[in-house]
């Protein structure tokens, strides 16, 4: 099936500073890719759809200027956390479809798990 | 809002035995289902899909079972296997939004020996 790679697995960071999550469709192309959210215990959330060669879009409450997006290619998407936050603090997680097989199906990466001190 | 709702958070099933873990919706508009299960700090692997048009998928084990009326879906597994144990997720989705999931919150499912 599928894959979709998304590194690092975890990351700690210092409060204020920004880090980046890169998800990769590792043998198809993915014109658009998914960011989840999942705090302890709760379902996962989507943050934002990113779209390649174009502007994500975010879902309501999601700040678009602390979690920026950049989808640079048809196998690659990036999450930047800026300026993190403890309350930021959860497990990332992104999402492709692969689309030219027209697979409804949406793999999921290995999901980052970012803890902000 | 949750639009997909698991209202189990946990069920116990012993080996051999089928494990039924429910999921109701709200949106009518949701015409693509599907089931994931996940491990902890790990991505959700997917198990099995149904369109709004069926009413049964089958996969082996893994049967998901669609009732539009009722808003209503199951997946069952049977029959059971320790390696099951993990957590499911009920999602679903609409065609023309790109296919983005609406999760449930998750079902934990142990199988015991």
């Amino acid at each position: 099936g599928a894959v979709v790679s998304q590194h690092p697995s975890r990351v700690i960071c210092k409060s204020g500073t920004s880090v980046k999550i890169e998800c990769r469709s590792l043998d198809f192309q993915a014109t658009t890719m998914f960011w989840y959210r999942q705090f302890p215990k709760q379902s996962l959330m989507l943050m934002a759809t990113s779209n390649e060669g174009s502007k994500a879009t975010y879902e309501q409450g999601v700040e678009k200027d602390k979690f920026l997006i950049n989808h640079a290619s048809l196998t690659l998407s990036t999450l930047t956390v800026t300026s993190a936050h403890p309350e930021d603090s959860s497990f990332y997680i992104c999402s492709a479809r692969d689309q030219v097989r027209g697979l409804s199906e949406a793999f999921f990466g290995q999901g980052t798990r970012l803890t902000v001190v | 809002d949750q639009q997909v709702k698991q209202n189990s958070p946990s069920l116990s099933v012993q080996e051999g035995r089928i494990s039924i873990l429910n999921c109701d919706y709200t949106n009518s508009m949701f015409d693509y289902f599907l089931w994931y299960k996940k491990y902890p700090a790990e991505g959700p692997t997917f198990l099995i899909s149904i369109s709004s048009i069926k009413d049964k998928n089958e996969d082996g084990r893994f049967t998901v079972f669609l009732n539009k009326s009722a808003k209503h879906l199951s997946l069952h597994i049977v029959p059971s296997q320790p390696g099951d144990s993990a957590v499911y997720f009920c999602a679903a989705s609409v065609a023309n939004s790109g296919y983005a999931l609406n999760f449930g919150k998750g079902t934990s499912l142990l199988v015991t020996p």
